[in-house]
């Protein structure tokens, strides 16, 4: 059992390129997200997606995509990486515990340099 | 204001000392309370829950005061491994979706 997993690890981008962002969970969770940490801000919801076939915008959206492919995995695109985007990525995935409260788990990130 | 706020610290505690960290959250509707722990250039990890009653795992014990709107973690007989920034997350409300508000962590320095 793996839990979440993020490919790549590290990733040096020019402005202007374009890459995807892998995340994968095998614990059957329903819920998966993608959260952006950058110092002094704390982590940032990017997008996230409730169960398979759906995703909605969390707090900082803009410059990037998601596609939830089938239940364990969710990507992140960057279409044309600029340096504000050079941040450590980190994909998580939730269950919901007996007291109803949405645990999540995260995965290792991605540190993402873009120059 | 801030969601969820956090003194960032750091918090220098020598080993076998008794520490404990706020969170202050602004929304009162707010039901899902989390410590994670997240150690230098790794992910978070799920350190406990928070809930109403209170919760205790060993040498951690987490508490919610609704009144205050704040929570806490108190960390007895401190180990240099416990050394780690402690985020603070809350669920935000209003939507048809529970999301996660994460505050911008409280450090912690354990020295021998």
């Amino acid at each position: 059992n793996a839990g979440v997993t993020q490919t790549p690890k590290f990733q040096v981008l020019k402005t202007g390129q374009s890459m995807t962002l892998q995340c994968a969970q095998d614990m059957n969770h329903n819920s998966m997200y993608w959260y952006r940490q950058d110092p002094g801000m704390g982590l940032r919801l990017i997008y996230y997606s409730a169960s398979e076939g759906t995703t909605d915008k969390g707090e900082v959206p803009n410059g990037y995509n998601v596609s939830r492919l089938n239940k364990r995995e969710f990507s992140l695109r960057l279409e044309s990486a600029a340096p504000s985007q050079t941040s450590v990525y980190f994909c998580a995935s939730s269950e919901t515990d007996s007291w109803s409260q949405e645990t999540q788990y995260f995965g290792p990130g991605t540190r993402l340099l873009v120059l | 204001r801030k969601e969820v706020e956090q003194d960032p610290g750091p918090f220098n505690v020598p080993e076998g000392a008794t520490v404990a960290f706020n969170c202050t959250y602004s929304n009162s509707a707010s039901q899902s309370f989390f410590w994670y722990r997240q150690d230098c250039r790794k992910e978070p990890k799920l350190l406990m829950s928070v809930y109403s009653s209170g919760n205790e795992d060993g040498r951690f014990t987490a508490q919610l005061n609704r009144a205050s709107q704040y929570i806490s973690l108190l960390i007895r007989d401190s180990k240099l491994s416990d050394s780690a920034t402690y985020l603070c997350a809350v669920n935000e409300v209003n939507t048809g979706f529970q999301k996660l508000v994460f505050g911008t962590g409280t450090r912690l320095l354990v020295s021998p």
